[in-house]
């Protein structure tokens, strides 16, 4: 069965750093790319940031480009989001999430991490 | 990288069928056949519910069905139930590696 769990969540003021981290299981985590997606409070979801299977490649939404970081340990079935310079405007539930092969879709999803940030 | 547009809402009595479009551009939806929708009730995560304009997942109810022309694409459930009342966002390959999502529709069941 394909788990995805996010941590990392938390409170975090305007400005600070947060590192999010999603463990996954049930599936050979290095082949498969990744996909962080977060949702604000009340609205819809926004793609955030994905990386290939070797984690060479790695693409951002305007939105977080410059501040945040997609990397992959596939040694330790890990996927991982530095989130610098955070703003209000960050403050969401992110999500983790397993692209299927050879395709763009999100066929597996985390249950989220939610990120707060304010002063 | 603008969002793809959804009506905010949508509504049917049970049996009937409703359809859900999202209109995005040339970039994406028109052209790609990579469009995806997901079903989200609150308080859980997105769930898979048509890839690639009409393919639909093991386990997904056959009255979920989705296509495309040019720009837009649509969701069609036919046949509501109860339990499809839930939020649904499309979302499509904009080039470059990246996806896009659509702002959601509320589905509510009469």
């Amino acid at each position: 069965e394909v788990q995805l769990v996010e941590s990392g969540g938390g409170l975090v003021q305007p400005g600070r750093s947060l590192r999010l981290s999603c463990a996954a299981s049930g599936f050979t985590f290095d082949d498969y790319a990744m996909h962080w997606v977060r949702q604000a409070p009340g609205k819809g979801l926004e793609w955030v940031s994905g990386i290939s299977r070797n984690g060479v490649t790695v693409v951002y939404a305007d939105s977080v480009k410059g501040r945040f970081t997609i990397s992959r340990d596939n040694a330790k079935n890990s996927l991982y989001l530095q989130m610098n310079s955070l703003r209000a405007e960050d403050t969401a539930l992110y999500y983790c999430a397993k692209r299927a092969r050879s395709t763009w879709y999100l066929d597996y999803w985390g249950q989220g991490t939610l990120v707060t940030v304010s002063s | 990288q603008s969002a793809l547009t959804q009506p905010p809402s949508a509504s049917g009595s049970p049996g009937q069928p409703v359809t859900i479009s999202c209109t995005g551009t040339s970039s994406d939806v028109g052209g790609y056949n990579y469009v995806s929708w997901y079903q989200q009730h609150p308080g859980k995560a997105p769930k898979l519910m048509i890839y690639e304009v009409s393919e639909r997942p093991s386990g997904v109810p056959d009255r979920f069905s989705g296509s495309k022309s040019g720009i837009t694409a649509s969701l069609t459930v036919s046949g509501l139930r109860p339990e499809d009342e839930a939020d649904y966002y499309c979302s499509s390959y904009a080039g470059s590696n990246k996806l896009v999502f659509g702002g959601g529709t509320k589905l509510t069941v009469l």
